[in-house]
């Protein structure tokens, strides 16, 4: 079963800090990955989708990589704002049998103070 | 363009009464829809999901059920609900199986 795995469970950083997201997962065949912003009691945001072929997509000050061999996928944020401070999850999707289906992590609670 | 719609945004209901969340998707066709649910230090958790009207696939047998009447439809029911059925109820939607996931709102449940 695939296992989706975030780290850090928390971040508190000062305003203008470049920082960066980690996320695993253990079974390399997925079809993509996804990466969501949710802010306190509100749905998840869609920020960037990599396909498995992909190794990177960037969306202004945000950039995700993706090294399906090593199960391994980064979000950089660049010049951090506290406007960014939410909760980062990464989902990935699986192929076969399990194509569709989104396997979450728990999620990274970003905090940016001024 | 596509918007997805839930209500109610907030509900509190007793154990044992029945339960209707709604979930709409407008600017789209023959989407493919989910329902998750989030509790408290579960992370997101995958309930059901719908390829097209009619067709309801369960991931977790529980004391929910799901259904979707019309293309953009998706209601997420329970006969009677417990206390562990508090959470926040995520719809979500797909252009297909392996296209990107678009979130509702959510809606808060708190059975009592």
């Amino acid at each position: 079963k695939q296992e989706v795995t975030q780290i850090p469970a928390a971040l508190s950083v000062p305003e203008g800090e470049n920082l960066v997201l980690n996320c695993s997962f253990t079974d390399s065949a997925i079809y993509n990955l996804q990466w969501f912003r949710q802010d306190p009691g509100k749905g998840l945001t869609s920020l960037l989708l990599i396909q498995s072929s992909q190794r990177e997509q960037t969306s202004g000050r945000l950039n995700a990589s993706l090294d399906k061999s090593s199960g391994r996928s980064t979000l950089y944020i660049a010049a951090s704002q506290p406007g960014d401070s939410a909760t980062y999850l990464c989902a990935v999707r699986g192929r076969g049998s399990t194509l569709g289906r989104l396997y979450f992590g728990r999620g990274t609670q970003l905090t940016v103070w001024p | 363009s596509q918007t997805i719609h839930q209500w109610p945004a907030t509900l509190v209901q007793p154990v044992g009464s029945p339960l209707s969340l709604e979930c709409t998707v407008e600017g789209t066709s023959n989407p493919n829809l989910y329902w998750y649910r989030q509790a408290a230090g579960r992370g997101l958790q995958l309930l059901f999901y719908s390829v097209g009207i009619g067709q309801i696939s369960s991931e977790v047998p529980q004391n929910l059920s799901a259904s979707r009447p019309q293309d953009r439809q998706f209601i997420l029911s329970s006969k009677k609900l417990l206390l562990s059925d508090s959470g926040f109820y995520l719809c979500a939607w797909s252009p297909d199986r392996v296209g990107e996931q678009f979130f509702g709102p959510g809606t808060r449940l708190t059975v009592l």
